[in-house]
């Protein structure tokens, strides 16, 4: 049972675009919901994190929006860049442990 | 670089073979995790080691089993190992028992 779909699988941005990427999850005891990029062969780096008790969250570039309701959060990445290329995971845990990862999606931003 | 360590980088052995994948955590981070990342299963918790002890545990097989020793490394036990094995290792270190988790570079296994 996969408890956080992630989409799309794979996104082709043009450099200056808005990157997209979706999440529903369905345990609502999940109270943790961080982002990942990995480049490959490098390991998952945490990108940015949300709690449900807010509805955004923005670091430079980088927004979480979270609709508690809906059980879905998102990932937006303003002004892609051709370094934002790399795969990104969705997460999800309880108290910020065990994280349950979505199924990635490659982003490819083009020149 | 997150801080967390991993050896070996790569690692090639054969079905039926026992392996040790190491992590060190980040200075004075006390719970590791150790994931499996594979093509098919994507990114799947195996276990959570906290400050020596086990703290929670996912979808690890019998044959693998892992430790945390007193000066906070971890390794991760593969026996018995099966061509289906073959993933990446990844292992990550937190604070406390929750709290954010920094991944290490990763353990790639392939068993022929």
């Amino acid at each position: 049972q996969q408890q956080v779909k992630q989409s799309p699988q794979s996104l082709i941005v043009q450099k200056g675009g808005i990157s997209i990427i979706n999440c529903a999850y369905e345990n609502t005891a999940f109270d943790y919901f961080p982002w990942y990029q990995q480049f490959p062969g490098k390991g998952p780096a945490l990108l940015i994190a949300i709690r449900p008790d807010v509805s955004e969250k923005k670091e430079g570039r980088f927004t979480i929006s979270f609709n508690k309701s809906a059980k879905q959060f998102s990932l937006h990445i303003m002004d892609s860049q051709p370094g934002d290329s790399a795969t990104y995971f969705c997460a999800a845990s309880i108290r910020a442990s065990k994280l349950t990862f979505g199924t990635g999606t490659r982003l490819q931003v083009t020149l | 670089d997150s801080g967390v360590t991993q050896t070996p980088k790569h690692l090639i052995t054969a079905t039926g073979q026992r392996v040790t994948l190491r992590c060190s955590p980040r200075s004075g981070d006390l719970s590791v995790y150790w994931y499996q990342q594979s093509l098919d299963q994507g990114l799947q918790f195996l276990i959570q080691y906290y400050n020596g002890e086990e703290r929670a545990k996912g979808n690890i097989l019998e044959r693998f089993s892992a430790q945390q020793f007193p000066d906070l490394h971890s390794e991760l036990n593969l026996s018995s190992l099966e061509l289906g094995d073959s993933a990446l290792y990844f292992c990550a270190s937190s604070v406390g028992t929750s709290g954010s988790e920094f991944f290490g570079p990763g353990t790639r296994l392939t068993v022929l």
